[in-house]
C-alpha cells in the first residue's frame, strides 16, 4: 500500500511562480525522498532528507520535514516550463533501510 | 556512466505468452529493485535484491512472476503466463548500499493483449 500521500494531486501555475507540494506518511521513517518523473520517463531523484533534519535546499528546491506531523513539503521556487512533471515522495521506513514506499504523486504543470 | 539499462523498452505480447524483462544496474551498485507503475495502483515495489540475494519479494503479485539476479550486473523479471492485467510500465532501479537515493532506468512498457 502507498504510505506517502501527496497533496494536491494536480497543480497548475504560471512560469515564475512558486510551487508547493505536500506529502504525508503514517509510520516512522529513516528518510524521505522526493523524485520527479517526466512523462514517459523513469523517476529522477531530487533530494533526500533524513529523519533528524528539518530543512534541506538544493538549487531552486527546498524540502521541509516535520516528523511530529509526519509530513514533508517540496517547494520549487521561480518555476519554469521545464519543471512540468509528476513529483513523488518516497519514504524509507524499514529496518533494512532499502525499501521505499512511493506516494501517488502530484502532477505539476507550469504554463509559459 | 550509462545509468540503469532496461530492455526491451516496449513489449507487446499476447495473453499466455512468457515475457522476460532485463535490467543492468549501474556498475558498483549492490542493491537492485523492480517496480511496476500503473494508473490504478501507482508505483509498486515488486522485489529487491542486495548483493544478488532477494531480500523482499512480498510485492510480487503471484507465482506467475519471478525474478533472478545471477550476478551483480544483470537481473531479469519474468512473467509466465502473462495476462492483460500485467500491462504496466516496469522499472528497474539500483543504489549503492541501503537507504539512499535510487537510480531508475527508463522502464519497459508492457502491453498484454
Amino acid at each position: 500500500s502507498q504510505q506517502g500521500e501527496e497533496d494536491p494531486q494536480a497543480l497548475s501555475i504560471q512560469e515564475g511562480e512558486n510551487a508547493t507540494m505536500n506529502c504525508s506518511y503514517k509510520t516512522s521513517i529513516n528518510n524521505l525522498q522526493w523524485y520527479r518523473q517526466n512523462s514517459g520517463r523513469g523517476l529522477v531523484h531530487l533530494i533526500l532528507i533524513r529523519s533528524n533534519e528539518r530543512e534541506k535546499h538544493s538549487g531552486r528546491l527546498r524540502v521541509t520535514l516535520d516528523t511530529s506531523k509526519k509530513s514533508s513539503s517540496l517547494l520549487i521556487t521561480a518555476s519554469r516550463a521545464a519543471d512540468t512533471a509528476s513529483y513523488f515522495c518516497a519514504t524509507d521506513e524499514g529496518t533494512s533501510g532499502s525499501r521505499l514506499t512511493f506516494g501517488e504523486g502530484t502532477q505539476l504543470t507550469v504554463n509559459p | 556512466d550509462a545509468g540503469v539499462i532496461q530492455s526491451p523498452r516496449h513489449e507487446v505480447t499476447e495473453m499466455g505468452q512468457e515475457v522476460t524483462l532485463r535490467c543492468k544496474p549501474i556498475s558498483g551498485h549492490n542493491s537492485l529493485f523492480w517496480y511496476r507503475q500503473t494508473m490504478m495502483r501507482g508505483l509498486e515495489l515488486l522485489i529487491y535484491f542486495n548483493n544478488n540475494v532477494p531480500i523482499d519479494d512480498s510485492g510480487m503479485p503471484e507465482d506467475r512472476f519471478s525474478a533472478k539476479m545471477p550476478n551483480a550486473s544483470f537481473s531479469t523479471l519474468k512473467i509466465q503466463p502473462s495476462e492483460p492485467r500485467d500491462s504496466a510500465v516496469y522499472f528497474c532501479a539500483s543504489t549503492l548500499g541501503l537507504g539512499g537515493e535510487q537510480y531508475f532506468g527508463p522502464g519497459t512498457r508492457l502491453t498484454v493483449t
